[in-house]
């Protein structure tokens, strides 16, 4: 049983387009982190989030953590080629926990 | 600034063969992740290391995977033998504390 889940496994989507991904867990984290990893590349680090209830954008992409911290949402506007990868949420329970990764979100944008 | 190194990046092997992989971190990160990356999934911690101490092992096959980072920096992660299910991307990380991690490119290992 995944600790982290994350919604849609796959998806595929037409540049310009918008979409959201999830990442779910019947727990409560201190904090969230977002990554995309590219094929063949290690994740890079997009955003944490530590605050329930908590908005962060990054230029067209929008991150929020849950009001009980147990949830968190990417949001991407207008997708583009470059933004094609593996979306991964990854989080602890507490500060001292180590960091549990979720399956990921793997998406693709079609020029 | 150099990121996190990893060689070899690609490795083919027969079962039952040992096999090795090496991590270089970023200068003056004291702590250094092994993680395992199955196909569609997430990578899940195998080791971490506050500079040469093993402090979280616990998800490391310890019958035939080791690990070692002498003089808390370079870290070696071994296999012997190999199985078939052993076929993953072997992902290096280091950070400083608990802070972000950065992930080197990882080793692809296919066992035959």
């Amino acid at each position: 049983t995944q600790l982290l889940e994350q919604s849609p496994q796959f998806l595929s989507i037409q540049e310009g387009e918008n979409l959201t991904v999830y990442c779910n867990s019947s727990s409560v984290f201190s904090s969230l982190q977002w990554y995309r990893q590219e094929p063949g590349e290690g994740p890079v680090l997009l955003v944490t989030v530590v605050t329930g209830g908590e908005v962060k954008k990054l230029k067209r992409l929008t991150f929020q953590f849950g009001d009980a911290r147990k949830d968190s949402s990417l949001h991407i506007t207008a997708a583009q080629p470059g933004d094609t990868g593996l979306y991964l949420c990854a989080g602890a329970r507490t500060s001292y926990d180590k960091v549990i990764f979720g399956p990921g979100t793997s998406l693709s944008v079609i020029p | 600034e150099a990121g996190v190194v990893q060689s070899p990046r690609y490795k083919i092997i027969e079962k039952k063969q040992p096999v090795a992989f090496w991590c270089n971190p970023i200068s003056g990160h004291n702590t250094l992740y092994w993680y395992l990356q199955n196909l569609g999934q997430g990578p899940e911690l195998l080791i971490r290391y506050e500079n040469e101490e093993a402090v979280d092992d616990s998800q490391l096959p310890k019958d035939r995977f080791s690990a070692e980072r002498l003089k808390g920096v370079d870290s070696t992660l071994k296999i012997q033998p190999a199985e078939l299910g052993d076929s993953a991307v072997y992902l290096c990380a280091s950070s400083i504390g608990a802070n972000t991690q950065y992930f080197g490119p990882g080793t692809r290992l296919t066992v035959l």
